[in-house]
């Protein structure tokens, strides 16, 4: 089976512009999360979603937003675009829906250069 | 806010060596989880830790979690270059929360 997917691999950016990434979830996982890893750091959580509903949202300006679609793949959003925004962005999935920290399968990334 | 600090940052080490890599925190977790990250790639996730006191192993890696559920350790025996990558500790606080990362120990061994 396929494990998580994400599209495109690398994109590069102009600040002030807007950006979609994309994500489809390993196969019957329902819920998927972002993460932001910046360079020398652990991942961070942005987003989970469940059932095309926000579950939880970490501590992220609101030009960050998702949706999820009934086919369970997801859509990041990154608004009015920073430098600071320049990151490597992981989806992972999820087979457990109970709670937020459970265990996640991470795609290989999307990594966001913003100029 | 919980935090996972990890040590070292940084360890570069002979091919067949042993080593040991920390990952603390002065908050409980209910669950702590190791993941491994190559250059390009995303986590993957090694172990899953839950009761305190626990140690699993997994080939030549040995996870240990704190009695207090507070910290954790990954021992890996006879290093091989196969190891090299940045090795993430993960916990969750319990409840309803995310996953919270720490910053990573980046492993090189060397043939």
């Amino acid at each position: 089976d396929a494990g998580v997917t994400q599209s495109p691999t690398h994109l590069i950016k102009t600040r002030g512009q807007q950006v979609t990434l994309r994500c489809s979830p390993i196969s019957g996982h329902k819920s998927v999360s972002w993460y932001q890893q910046v360079l020398g750091q652990g991942p961070q959580f942005i987003f989970q979603y469940y059932e095309k509903e926000e579950r939880g949202r970490g501590n992220f300006p609101d030009r960050f937003s998702a949706r999820q679609f009934p086919n369970y793949s997801s859509e990041l959003n990154v608004n009015a675009l920073l430098l600071g925004d320049s990151a490597l962005y992981l989806c992972a999935s999820s087979l457990d829906v109970r709670t937020l920290g459970a265990t996640q399968y991470f795609g290989p990334g999307t990594r966001l250069l913003v100029l | 806010t919980q935090l996972l600090e990890q040590s070292p940052q940084f360890l570069s080490i002979q091919e067949g060596e042993n080593l040991t890599v920390y990952c603390n925190s002065s908050s409980v977790f209910s669950s702590l989880q190791w993941y491994r990250q190559e250059p390009g790639e995303g986590p993957v996730l090694l172990v899953t830790v839950v009761t305190g006191g626990e140690v699993k192993k997994l080939k030549r890696l040995t996870f240990q979690f704190g009695d207090a559920r507070k910290d954790s350790s990954l021992h890996i025996t006879a290093a091989q270059p196969g190891d090299t990558g940045l090795y993430l500790c993960a916990g969750v606080a319990g409840g309803n929360t995310p996953l919270v990362f720490g910053k990573g120990t980046r492993l090189s061994v060397i043939a």
